[in-house]
């Protein structure tokens, strides 16, 4: 069945470090391809998505970019901040159901 | 809007014991989803409804977990008898359609369950 992998944490950054959360996908057919993100205390919410090969999704200076040759999808940020602390969920969407990873906590010192 | 709306936010019980969590969709959500997220398996999808209605509960673990939406606003998951191994964070999420590729989920908070 679908699977998605990401990288195991806890990452630890000094603020205004870069980010990369690696996430790679099994899939059949060509799934979309989420990140979302769990602050504390807080339930999931819908960081970015690419839908094709491809194409990149952003959102509040995070990146993504979709690579079918490389069944990957790793979440970018180019300086973090301290409100980034929060745990990164990867997700495949495919015709049957959504699928998440295990999750990457990310915790930002100042 | 409120977004969904899980209760309690954490629960502690003995084994043996019956438990039942509680959620809220947003209004105007067709679809309710109950997730269950612990350290070894990540995030698994216990079961989902449609217009109240049972779709697939192929990701429910066993006879002891059971869930029901009696009307659009409301649903209950139940644990009966709870076991060590049900401790987990148990989401419930709600969307507008159903479109796997597409949709956006919105989460609730969560219900922290520790059975000791």
């Amino acid at each position: 069945g679908d699977s998605v992998t990401q990288m195991e944490g806890p990452v630890t950054l000094s603020e205004e470090a870069f980010l990369t959360i690696n996430c790679t996908y099994t899939a059949t057919g060509y799934p979309s391809l989420f990140w979302y993100v769990q602050y504390p205390g807080e339930g999931l919410q819908l960081l970015l998505k690419a839908t094709k090969a491809d194409d990149k999704g952003s959102n509040k200076g995070f990146e993504a970019t979709y690579r079918k040759e490389t069944t990957s999808f790793h979440l970018e940020k180019g300086s973090v901040q301290v409100s980034d602390s929060a745990v990164y969920f990867c997700a495949s969407g495919g015709s049957e159901k959504l699928v998440f990873g295990k999750g990457t906590k990310l915790t930002v010192n100042p | 809007d409120a977004g969904v709306i899980q209760s309690p936010r954490h629960e502690v019980t003995e084994m043996g014991q019956e438990v039942t969590l509680r959620c809220k969709p947003i209004s105007g959500h067709d679809y309710l989803f109950w997730y269950r997220q612990t350290m070894m398996r990540g995030l698994e999808l216990l079961i989902y409804f449609n217009n109240n209605v049972p779709i697939d509960d192929s990701g429910m673990p066993e006879d002891r977990f059971s869930a029901k939406m009696p009307n659009a606003s409301f649903s209950t998951l139940k644990i009966q008898p709870s076991e060590p191994r049900d401790s987990a964070v148990y989401f419930c999420a709600s969307s507008v359609v159903l479109s796997w590729a597409n949709e956006k989920l919105f989460f609730g908070s969560g219900t922290q369950l520790s059975v000791l």
